[in-house]
């Protein structure tokens, strides 16, 4: 069974640019998280999303960050413009049930510069 | 409302044990366990629920202690493969959505 897929695995972009990372849940799970990791600090949570609702988005830190996932099976998550502060590692997870193991992609890797 | 982990970081030579805290000062109804390698995706360990459980498989096992709001996870005979970041996610009872918060890491280096 194939995991969960992130692309790209690196982005390097200048500020103001728009980037846009793509999250493929593992196949059948409804369930699907972004978090993101800057520099050596926790995971911090983003938004989660059922199908192709968005459950939770407590998380988003601004306007300028645009999650979907239309139809329910893959997700995009649009930063535009990028500043500074967005560089980091984005993950996306996925699970069955809202409750359930929840399992990470490698990750994106946003360098803004 | 982060839940802190301690320590933040412990060397340990092969073969020795090592045990990390993930505490909450909310109530929480899970407590998830990742490790992650440098460069790689956060690997799922195991997760507990509220109720006092403790679980293990091979030489990792962890516990939840609901009154203290505290998991503990519990690593023997460590091996060089143990070497990493792990991180406690944790899921409050107030929010059972699936949203973890996670602690700020324990950066654990097993030395031959």
């Amino acid at each position: 069974e194939a995991g969960v897929t992130q692309f790209p695995s690196h982005s390097v972009i200048e500020k103001g640019q728009t980037v846009t990372l793509r999250c493929d849940p593992i196949s059948g799970h409804d369930n699907l998280y972004w978090y993101r990791r800057v520099m050596g600090k926790e995971i911090k949570f983003l938004l989660h999303f059922v199908k192709e609702s968005k459950q939770d988005e407590s998380g988003m830190p601004n306007n300028r960050f645009l999650a979907e996932r239309t139809g329910g099976t893959y997700s995009t998550l649009k930063v535009q413009p990028a500043e500074l502060e967005d560089s980091g590692v984005y993950f996306c997870a996925s699970s069955q049930w809202h409750t359930d193991t929840q399992y990470f992609g490698p990750g994106t890797r946003l360098t803004v510069l | 409302q982060q839940p802190v982990q301690s320590p933040q970081a412990v060397i340990l030579r092969e073969g020795e044990d090592a045990v990390i805290n993930c505490s909450s000062s909310k109530a929480l109804y899970s407590v998830h366990w990742y490790r992650q390698k440098h460069g790689e995706a956060p690997v799922f360990l195991m997760i507990l629920l509220k109720g006092g459980e403790q679980k293990g498989h091979d030489k990792i096992s962890a516990s939840f202690n609901e009154k203290k709001q505290q998991s503990s996870l519990y690593l023997t005979a460590s091996q060089l493969s143990y070497s990493g970041t792990y991180f406690c996610g944790t899921e409050r009872s107030d929010n059972q959505g699936g949203k973890l918060i996670f602690g700020q890491g324990t950066e654990l280096s097993v030395k031959p």
